[in-house]
């Protein structure tokens, strides 16, 4: 079956700790996103990358790292800059970067630090 | 700035009925406009993608209409069900190819 996962589903960190989040999708699609959800807020973007080897910040990327070294991998690190990292996590992919284009979602990852 | 609002926050209606819900954006410089729905503590599914030239999109029981120039969406939800019960979202996209989302409609269909 195609599509993202997300892992993992729960995650606790104590504050001051580094936490990386997993992103893998076998679609084929260049683009990759993270976003972040907080309750009672729409989406906000953390950082994109439309091709390997290269990403972009989003409105909210301070506190947090990407890395894009393989087309299917997208890994998120909240480190602890992030002033108020817990919150829902959600990976995006689509197969370009453009109006055409939908993103597809994966199940999320729920940081929760302490 | 664009911002996108969906109002109410939260719905409660009876099975079977039909019912609306709003998006309303801010700046008309739109590529595309979509629907998606989330579970609780779930990723997002996407229902509808409306274009920018596009006036509505229809899918299974559910319309999504687009009126750039009034900066409104409403997607319509026929003989609602009670698995239809979940978060509804609204996202556009900007001149960078960017989503902008709304907070979301919680809808829940009471059998």
């Amino acid at each position: 079956d195609g599509g993202i996962t997300q892992s993992p589903k729960y995650l606790f960190r104590k504050e001051g700790q580094n936490v990386t989040l997993s992103c893998e999708q076998n679609l084929n699609h260049d683009a990759m996103y993270w976003y972040r959800q907080d309750p009672g807020q729409g989406l906000r973007l953390i950082y994109y990358s439309q091709i390997v080897n290269d990403f972009q910040k989003g409105d909210i990327a301070e506190g947090y790292s990407v890395s894009r070294e393989k087309k299917e991998s997208f890994p998120l690190t909240v480190t602890s800059a992030q002033k108020n990292p817990t919150a829902f996590y959600l990976c995006a992919s689509s197969y370009r970067e453009g109006f055409s284009y939908e993103q597809y979602f994966g199940p999320g990852t729920r940081l929760t630090v302490t | 700035k664009q911002e996108v609002t969906q109002i109410p926050a939260a719905l409660s209606v009876p099975e079977g009925e039909n019912l609306v819900l709003n998006c309303s954006f801010t700046d008309s410089a739109i590529y595309n406009l979509q629907w998606f729905r989330q579970d609780p503590g779930k990723g997002l599914t996407s229902l509808l993608l409306i274009q920018s030239s596009q006036r509505e999109q229809t899918s299974g029981r559910l319309n999504a209409s687009l009126d750039k120039s009034s900066g409104r969406s409403t997607l319509y939800i026929a003989a609602s069900q009670p698995g239809d019960s979940a978060t509804y979202l609204c996202a556009v996209m900007d001149s960078n190819y960017q989503l902008i989302w709304g907070a979301g409609t919680k809808l829940i269909i009471k059998p």
